[in-house]
């Protein structure tokens, strides 16, 4: 039982790049989310979604895109990096509202 | 808003030494106060959920507890691999919206 999967582990992106940083669980769970991490910071939800076609913003969504088009994966595209979003982003899911949240390993990102 | 603020920040302590983390929290309407533990490089790990005041939890050295205001990790008999950052976090508005504290590194030398 692979949990919550995140791929790239880290990368390096120049300012004005786009990528999407991948999140797939195998867990069957409804509700995702991802956060970014910063020092001093705590983690901040970026965006989240409570099943397929489903999607809302957190606290700080500006830069960020997402899609749910299965259960399964929870994609978060960054349309025009800026060396703001340098952090460490986490994906999570759960199984239902009020249910602890599984978290993946995150990306590390570098933004220059 | 909801807020969360964890104390201390950073905690040293020797093998066997117990102590408290503490979470403090403002919420409108709780749905639930989660313990996760971080080890670096890693994802934060699910320990506890607490969903009413005068709720306990307990796994190995590791205790929870709950009050309307503020929330306390108790740690017995710390050992060296306890070390790690331990995050608290409420949910509020749909528990999905998570309020992460700022989290208290905990390290305990042998």
């Amino acid at each position: 039982n692979a949990g919550v999967t995140q791929t790239p582990k880290f990368q390096v992106l120049k300012t004005g790049q786009s990528m999407t940083l991948q999140c797939a669980q195998d867990m069957n769970h409804e509700y995702m989310s991802w956060y970014r991490q910063d020092p001093g910071m705590g983690l901040r939800l970026i965006h989240y979604s409570v099943g397929a076609g489903i999607t809302d913003q957190g606290e700080v969504p500006n830069g960020y895109n997402v899609s749910r088009s299965t259960t399964e994966d929870f994609p978060l595209r960054l349309l025009s990096a800026a060396p703001s979003q340098t952090s460490v982003y986490f994906c999570a899911s759960s199984y239902r509202e009020s249910q602890p949240q599984h978290f993946g390993d995150g990306t590390r990102l570098s933004i220059l | 808003e909801d807020q969360v603020t964890q104390s201390p920040e950073a905690l040293r302590l020797q093998e066997g030494e117990s102590s408290s983390l503490n979470c403090s929290y403002t919420v409108s309407g709780l749905r639930g106060l989660f313990w996760y533990r971080q080890d670096p490089g890693k994802g934060p790990e699910f320990l506890f959920t607490l969903y009413s005041a005068g709720e306990e939890k307990e796994k190995e050295r590791l205790k929870a507890t709950l009050t309307k205001k503020e929330s306390f990790l108790h740690i017995t008999a710390p050992k060296p691999e306890d070390s790690a950052t331990y995050l608290c976090a409420v949910g509020g508005g749909g528990a999905q919206k998570l309020v992460f504290g700022q989290g208290t590194r905990l390290t305990i030398n042998p």
